[in-house]
């Protein structure tokens, strides 16, 4: 069974700085996908980034970067020039789609806090 | 384009009743998922859907939950009867098949008393 760690419970950053956070997961699939979410206050789940395991390149968003390292089975998030609006539990997934199997499995989540 | 709709946002009930939660995910969307978030457990996934055809469910904790997708728009998911350790939020998420994002809705929280 595929397994993910968040090993940060929370973590705070001042506006305008970079942060990152920290992702490892356990599998033995050689396809697959990570993917990072963010909930906000609102609950509500928002996709920030996904990368796919057969691509070398780190995936980008704007602001949001990850750093994919396959063989170390690590996926973190980097957030540069950090908003109040960043203020929001952050989930790392993996997915992987062999056979039917689509399901998400997440970590238990990073609560990250932006200070003015 | 309209997310995914999911109903009531809130839900309080008393122990015994039955509960159903409502999901429609985002037009032509084929695959949906049922996730349940509590503090103890965070997210995890009860059933899944490809076709309206229920693929997965081993995540259902137990025969009180049921979840029924008659059409390629709608999804329910049952509670008979609810317990106070089924207080959660539940989402629902859709995505295309074979691709691997998917887009959650607001969620429900259900309280039960």
């Amino acid at each position: 069974a595929q397994t993910v760690t968040q090993s940060q419970p929370e973590m705070s950053v001042q506006e305008a700085e970079t942060v990152t956070l920290s992702c490892t997961y356990d599998t033995s699939e050689s396809n697959y996908y990570l993917f990072w979410y963010k909930q906000p206050p609102s609950r509500q789940m928002i996709l920030v980034i996904r990368q796919e395991a057969y691509k070398q390149q780190n995936a980008t968003e704007n602001r949001f970067s990850v750093n994919f390292q396959k063989a170390a089975k690590s996926f973190s998030l980097k957030i540069s020039d950090s908003q109040l609006g960043d203020t929001a539990m952050y989930f790392c997934a993996f997915m992987s789609p062999g056979g039917s199997n689509y399901k998400l499995t997440f970590g238990k989540g990073t609560l990250l806090t932006v200070n003015p | 384009d309209a997310g995914v709709i999911q109903s009531p946002r809130h839900e309080v009930t008393e122990m015994g009743q039955e509960v159903t939660l409502r999901c429609k995910p985002i037009s032509g969307h084929n695959s949906l998922f049922w996730y349940r978030q509590t503090m103890m457990r965070g997210l995890e996934l009860l059933i899944y859907f490809n076709n309206n055809v229920p693929i997965d469910d081993s995540g259902m904790p137990e025969d009180r939950f049921s979840a029924k997708m008659p059409n390629a728009s709608f999804s329910t998911l049952k509670i008979q009867p609810s317990e106070p350790r089924d207080s959660a939020v539940y989402f629902c998420a859709s995505s295309l098949r074979y691709q691997a994002t998917q887009y959650f809705g607001p969620g429900t929280r259900l309280t039960v008393l």
